[in-house]
């Protein structure tokens, strides 16, 4: 897998969008980009993936640039709940392929 | 998305014994399963990777004969901590993959974790 490169830790006020950014330069064609996030002492959550193209659902929106080198996920209106840890993985769109978990960034939600 | 649940959410056991966790798919075929372990304010480390009806494939140095790991059938695996210790006191969590009725999946979807405490 790809290395991926995160802030430590950013914050947020509630209400506003919050944009977590990701450098992933060494990315291959085959290999997408995954977000997760994990709130304290629980499993971690899927949020979204792309591969290319910007991709939103439910719960988050992610920008891919064009050389596909670095990617934002945005949570347009970030709620406490939101408060985690969120890993940038990217790997080859398998199921079976496993993930590797860097740092993440750690996201604080303020009141 | 899918569903997948760990048991027991914590245990704690004395040192020398054996733990069982078990993790189960819940609404759909789990072809492969994944168990992650993750010590206090650090990021999960894979420990192994396992396919159901085969034996499980481990990461560099991460012991077979202490984490047994059994993938019996598509819903369940279980991972079993053998003569634990004090250092093997984690949070223990699994994923899994595989396919549904509607969908054949290419995220991994996550349990809620277990915590193992060693005295």
């Amino acid at each position: 897998d790809a290395k991926t490169t995160q802030p430590t830790s950013m914050d947020c006020a509630e209400g506003r969008a919050a944009n977590l950014p990701c450098n992933h330069s060494t990315i291959s064609g085959n290999e997408y980009v995954y977000w997760y996030r994990q709130i304290h002492s629980q499993g971690p959550q899927y949020i979204i993936h792309g591969l290319k193209n910007n991709e939103t659902n439910e719960m988050a929106s992610l920008i891919i640039t064009e050389d596909r080198k670095s990617s934002t996920l945005i949570l347009p209106h970030a709620t406490l709940r939101d408060t985690a840890v969120y890993y940038c993985i990217v790997r080859v769109a398998r199921g079976n392929e496993k993930l590797t978990f860097g740092t993440g960034t750690r996201l604080t939600i303020i009141p | 998305g899918a569903v997948v649940s760990q048991h027991p959410s914590r245990v704690i056991c004395k040192s020398g014994t054996s733990v069982k966790i078990e993790c189960r798919s819940l609404d759909f075929q789990a072809t492969t399963m994944f168990w992650y372990r993750q010590f206090p304010k650090k990021s999960l480390m894979l420990m192994a990777t396992s396919n159901e009806g085969s034996k499980a494939t481990y990461e560099q140095g991460v012991e077979k004969d202490k984490f047994l790991i059994n993938h019996a059938s598509l819903t369940l695996s279980t991972l079993t901590v053998t003569s634990a210790h004090p250092e093997d006191s984690s949070f223990y969590i699994c994923s899994a993959t595989g396919t549904s009725l509607s969908s054949s999946y290419n995220e991994q979807f996550f349990g809620p974790g277990t915590r193992l405490t060693v005295l």
